[in-house]
């Protein structure tokens, strides 16, 4: 079974929109990564939360760990088609450093 | 600039030739790690590396092989490729293991085995 479930499993916005996409454990999270990746393309790091309720900001994107740090939240302000691709949820399996898994991701298209 | 360099970025074989996808990072990072990424089955990891000399697997180990003999270099070796290890191959790296600064992922090779 996927262990990092990520919804919508696609997602089709108007820019200009505000949208979540959010990814659930059913076990602990010791560190949950966010990636965006071009199809076809490399994936590019967008942030890492660590800590229950953590909450961190890059431009127009935000992102969330809940206190039970079991599900995180990913949140575009004003969305535009640059923010186009496919998101990602990682995390760290147990503590192993080094080990991790994905969510099968999140396509968004921006439609201008 | 920093990076991940993977080669090839396409490669078409038969089956049962041996290949070498090559992974070379700039960073002095110490973990490195190669991943596969199929439809419906999202990325994989297939090996990890800790450190020179220092391997282990992934979730995906079986019909590959890797090898850290220097920092920089983690290649993945395929001693007979199979059709169903055709896929979209990422190789990574990161200084810690778990940091603010995640992963740095390479731009991928494409691998169809024939």
């Amino acid at each position: 079974s996927q262990e990092l479930e990520q919804s919508p499993q696609s997602l089709i916005v108007q820019e200009g929109k505000n949208l979540t996409i959010n990814c659930t454990s059913s076990k602990t999270l010791y560190g949950l990564y966010w990636y965006k990746q071009k199809y076809g393309e490399g994936l590019i790091f967008l942030m890492m939360l660590q800590k229950g309720g953590e909450e961190k900001s890059h431009e127009k994107i935000t992102a969330k760990l809940d206190e039970k740090k079991q599900q995180s939240s990913l949140h575009i302000t004003a969305s535009q088609p640059s923010h186009a691709g496919i998101y990602l949820c990682g995390a760290d399996r147990g503590s192993t450093l080094g080990r991790l898994y994905f969510g099968r991701g999140t396509q968004l298209t921006v439609w201008p | 600039e920093a990076q991940v360099t993977q080669n090839p970025r396409y490669l078409i074989t038969v089956t049962g030739k041996k290949l070498t996808v090559t992974c070379s990072q700039n960073m002095n990072h110490e973990y490195m790690s190669w991943y596969r990424q199929d439809p419906g089955l999202g990325l994989r990891q297939i090996y990890y590396s800790m450190n020179v000399e220092v391997t282990d697997k992934g979730d995906v180990p079986e019909g590959y092989k890797v090898s850290r003999k220097e920092k920089r270099n983690f290649p993945l070796i395929l001693e007979s490729p199979s059709p169903n290890q055709t896929s979209l191959y990422f190789c990574a790296s990161s200084l810690s293991g778990r940091g603010a600064g995640g992963y740095t992922f390479g731009s991928g090779t494409r691998l169809t085995v024939v």
